[in-house]
């Protein structure tokens, strides 16, 4: 694969269902992301993997929000219970370097809420 | 905590003209500042980074720690320079976890 990939691109979900949310980072990539788009708020960061490590969750708004990442790969993103305001353009990004700022992003999910 | 401030949401310039973004953050530590940009239908991509001190695409910004700003310049710009800006903040030992600010779009315009 030549990028990130995120899969939906797009899901619209009645208010109160579940949703998952895939990313697929770059091969090797030993870092993951996720974050939120929503409008006029830029982007605020969810959560973070790193390695083995014990992932950072110091951005997730709520306790409805979760992410695992298996294998130190595929990553999901599930938002339980959805509201209307969590209705935003999730991004994920990965990297390999530590400490260059140079987090490759893919095409995001466009989350809609109804 | 770290926050960055991106008070402009739209910048209109003639082509040719100079291009400044601002960018100004806080953070008690010691900063590592980025430019991030989406063209239109494309993905969010590193645009520089203050540590590299490089021009890229005619870009240039200076971190300046007194003023606390990372501002991005261009002399000239160009129509194909349209798009979303984002300021990131990172931090040493961080990893490369960010906080971005609210975007600028900028506009060129013939």
């Amino acid at each position: 694969g030549a990028g990130v990939s995120q899969s939906p691109s797009n899901k619209v979900t009645e208010k109160g269902k579940d949703v998952e949310l895939r990313c697929d980072p770059i091969s090797g990539h030993t870092a993951l992301y996720w974050y939120r788009q929503s409008l006029g708020q830029g982007l605020e960061f969810l959560i973070y993997f790193q390695g083995n490590s014990a992932p950072d969750k110091s951005g997730l708004p709520s306790d409805r929000f979760s992410a695992e990442r298996t294998g130190g790969s595929v990553s999901t993103l599930t938002i339980q219970r959805t509201q209307q305001e969590d209705s935003a353009v999730y991004l994920c990004a990965s990297s390999l370097e530590q400490g260059s700022g140079k987090l490759f992003f893919g095409s995001g999910t466009q989350l809609s809420v109804l | 905590a770290q926050r960055v401030t991106q008070p402009e949401k739209l910048l209109s310039v003639f082509k040719g003209a100079p291009v400044e973004l601002k960018c100004n953050y806080s953070y008690s530590g010691s900063p590592e500042l980025f430019w991030y940009v989406q063209y239109s239908r494309q993905r969010l991509q590193l645009l520089l980074r203050h540590i590299s001190r490089e021009s890229i695409k005619g870009f240039t910004a200076d971190l300046n720690k007194g003023e606390t700003s990372f501002h991005l310049k261009k002399p000239f710009a160009q129509e194909e320079d349209s798009a979303m800006y984002y300021c990131a903040l990172g931090f040493t030992g961080g990893g490369n976890k960010l906080t971005f600010g609210t975007g600028t779009q900028l506009k060129v315009e013939l």
